[in-house]
């Protein structure tokens, strides 16, 4: 069974560009989650999809967007970029039934490491 | 809401000796899962063992174990037999609509 992918692995923006990244969740995983870690905050959540739908967001200004699309994988957009968004964002994919917010368990992919110069 | 607290920023082991990391928690939900998650330097999050908060039996996977005192709302995690692939970043987490992170115990082996 395929883990969770991440790509790209690595990217290096100028600031003021706009990025994309890509999740792959493991198969059966509905629920797709976005994290960004950084030395200074540690780990945040910045938004969770379910079934194409964007069940839950995390306290991060509206430069960072996402989607997810019907196979569930997820993109993860940041536009305008700042230096302050170089960061290792992390996705997590889990089971989750419809209906139930229950995090039985996360699997996550190996990030994409983000420099923003 | 819920928030996550790790005291130990640091620890280290001698190899094949058992250490203990420290977690508390708090949490307004009912029915949650606690986590133990290794980061190693390739930066992948593992799951490395969880806790259903309904189970009074403490988790156990090989080396790895928990100490559940869900009265005391703690969650510890023991590494017994540590080996030098064990040298890693250790969070503890919970969260039903998002996971809530503690900063991390960065675990030293030494051999």
């Amino acid at each position: 069974k395929a883990g969770v992918t991440q790509t790209p692995r690595y990217l290096i923006k100028t600031r003021g560009q706009q990025v994309t990244l890509s999740c792959s969740p493991i198969s059966g995983h509905r629920s797709v989650s976005w994290y960004q870690q950084t030395p200074g905050q540690g780990l945040q959540f910045l938004f969770e999809y379910f079934s194409e739908t964007q069940r839950n967001k995390g306290n991060f200004p509206g430069r960072f967007s996402g989607r997810q699309f019907s196979n569930s994988r997820s993109e993860m957009n940041v536009s305008t970029l700042e230096l302050g968004d170089s960061a290792l964002y992390l996705c997590a994919s889990s089971f989750k039934k419809t209906g139930s917010y229950k995090n039985t368990e996360a699997f996550f992919g190996q990030g994409t490491r983000l420099t923003v110069v | 809401a819920q928030t996550v607290t790790q005291s130990q920023p640091e620890m280290s082991v001698q190899e094949a000796e058992t250490v203990t990391l420290s977690c508390t928690y708090d949490t307004s939900e009912s029915d949650y899962y606690l986590f133990w998650y290794k980061q190693p330097p390739s930066r992948q999050m593992i799951l490395v063992i969880r806790q259903e908060a309904y189970k009074q039996q403490n988790a156990t996977e090989n080396r790895f174990s928990v100490n559940f005192q869900k009265a005391a709302k703690s969650f510890s995690l023991k590494i017994s037999d540590s080996q030098l692939g064990d040298a890693a970043m250790y969070f503890c987490a919970t969260g039903n609509e998002k996971l809530t992170f503690g900063t991390g115990t960065r675990l030293t082996i030494i051999p």
